[in-house]
């Protein structure tokens, strides 16, 4: 089974700071997931990368995946606290796999 | 589109009785759901894999006598906690892939919180 490590767990920030949550692994991923998850609910997804080097931008959140597809990288700019929640990345267990596992993930708290 | 529901969304039960929860795919077909378990502050753990008209297949650790997995359709399939315990206190969250969705597709219900007495 592989295994993503997520860092820091917990990260608590003034609004309008930048931050930047990893994701890494020992082994290489296919793809890789970004969630965000609010409490009580599901996760909802917020990107898939899936080639090495890629960077996608969704609004004020930039990821990237790294170039050996071990790694991947969530960047807030100009933090606000609707982005407060619970960050988890997910990548197929694997190749041929069905199954995806989730890191630990990043709480995320914005203050105002 | 592509929306997952889950029912109830809240349960409390008496410790020795079976609670089933529903997971249900709205607007597409899903021949592969997965049922996952969130203990508070900890990450989402994957309990089963079910495919509609099969058996689920159940994680190392995941009693499936305990934890009955029914998708006897397209768009529902069901887990059922048999005489439940205060341990199986939790939240439960089901994902469902469409069909012809690619590994990484998946989409989460909004979980049902569950309290065990």
């Amino acid at each position: 089974t592989q295994l993503l490590e997520q860092s820091p767990q917990f990260l608590s920030i003034q609004e309008g700071e930048n931050l930047t949550v990893y994701c890494n692994s020992s082994s290489v991923f296919s793809s890789l997931q970004w969630y965000r998850q609010e409490p009580g609910e599901g996760p909802v997804l917020l990107v898939t990368v899936v080639t090495g080097g890629e960077v996608k931008k969704l609004k004020r959140l930039t990821f990237q995946f790294g170039d050996a597809r071990k790694d991947s990288s969530l960047h807030i700019t100009a933090a606000q606290p609707g982005d407060t929640g619970l960050y988890l990345c997910a990548g197929p267990n694997k190749p041929r796999d069905d199954k995806i596992i989730f890191g630990k993930g990043t709480r995320l708290h914005i203050l105002p | 589109g592509a929306v997952v529901s889950q029912h109830p969304s809240r349960v409390i039960c008496k410790s020795g009785t079976s609670v089933k929860i529903e997971c249900r795919s709205l607007d597409f077909q899903a021949t592969t759901m997965f049922w996952y378990r969130q203990f508070p502050k900890q990450s989402l753990m994957l309990m089963a894999t079910s495919n509609e008209g099969s058996k689920a297949t159940y994680e190392q650790g995941v009693e499936k006598d305990k934890f009955l997995i029914n998708h006897a359709s397209l768009t529902l399939s069901t887990l059922t906690v048999t005489s439940a315990h205060p341990e199986d206190s939790s939240f439960y969250i089901c994902s469902a892939r469409p069909q012809g969705g690619g590994k990484e597709t998946q989409y989460f219900g909004p979980g049902t919180r569950l309290l065990v007495l």
